[in-house]
């Protein structure tokens, strides 16, 4: 079944610490995105891929990094931490920018203290 | 600013009622507009998705309309059921193509209590 995959579900880590959040997609998809979510925001667009190799950045990118290793893996990198990255991440698939379908992954809640 | 705006914010209904999202956005051009599901701690599922100027679809237990006009749609959820408690999530796509953005709101929680 297609899918994507985030890990780690949960991380905590304090200020100024270095975290990797990882996704996996098995839709054969070239389109891939990383989003917040924060309560009382809609999701937010952090950085984003056409494929691998390419990095898009996306409306709330500062303090992250990103890297798509393979059409497949998408990392999100938080090299130094800071608690107002406190937040729910989510990664998403889709074949094609637009109307097509978005498939999201589960989420992986970091909390920085 | 916010440009996709939901309401309620929150809702709470007995099992077997019926009730109504609504969903006002600002966003220029408004391609499509998509309603998600996201229960607790998991991620986002797409319901429906609308394009049309004017457009309705139907899925099951929910049905949705689309006024590009009034840049307005509903999510009506018919016979609730405890499973659809979980947070409604309105998305407007600018484009239908490689240089779209989608819009996200902020969510509606849904409560549904026996």
């Amino acid at each position: 079944e297609a899918a994507v995959t985030q890990s780690p579900r949960n991380k905590v880590t304090v200020t100024g610490g270095n975290v990797t959040l990882s996704c996996r997609q098995t839709n054969s998809h070239n389109y891939m995105y990383w989003y917040r979510q924060d309560t009382g925001h809609g999701l937010r667009l952090i950085h984003y891929s056409y494929g691998a190799g390419n990095l898009q950045i996306g409306d709330v990118p500062d303090g992250y990094k990103a890297t798509r290793t393979t059409q497949e893996d998408f990392f999100l990198l938080l090299e130094l931490a800071s608690p107002s990255q406190t937040s729910l991440y989510f990664c998403a698939s889709s074949d094609r920018a637009g109307n097509s379908d978005y498939t999201f992954g589960s989420g992986t809640r970091l909390l920085v203290i | 600013k916010t440009q996709v705006e939901q309401s309620p914010q929150s809702l709470v209904v007995r099992q077997g009622e019926n009730c109504v999202l609504q969903c006002n956005y600002s966003v220029t051009p408004d391609n499509h507009l998509r309603w998600f599901k996201q229960d607790t701690g998991k991620g986002l599922v797409s319901l429906t998705v609308l394009v049309d100027q004017k457009d309705k679809t139907s899925n099951g237990r929910y049905s949705a309309t689309l006024d590009k006009d009034a840049k307005h749609s509903t999510l009506h959820i018919t016979a609730t059921l405890l499973d659809d408690t979980a947070t409604y999530i309105c998305v407007v796509g600018d484009r239908g193509s490689a240089l779209g953005r989608l819009h996200f709101g902020a969510g509606t929680q849904l409560i549904v209590i026996p």
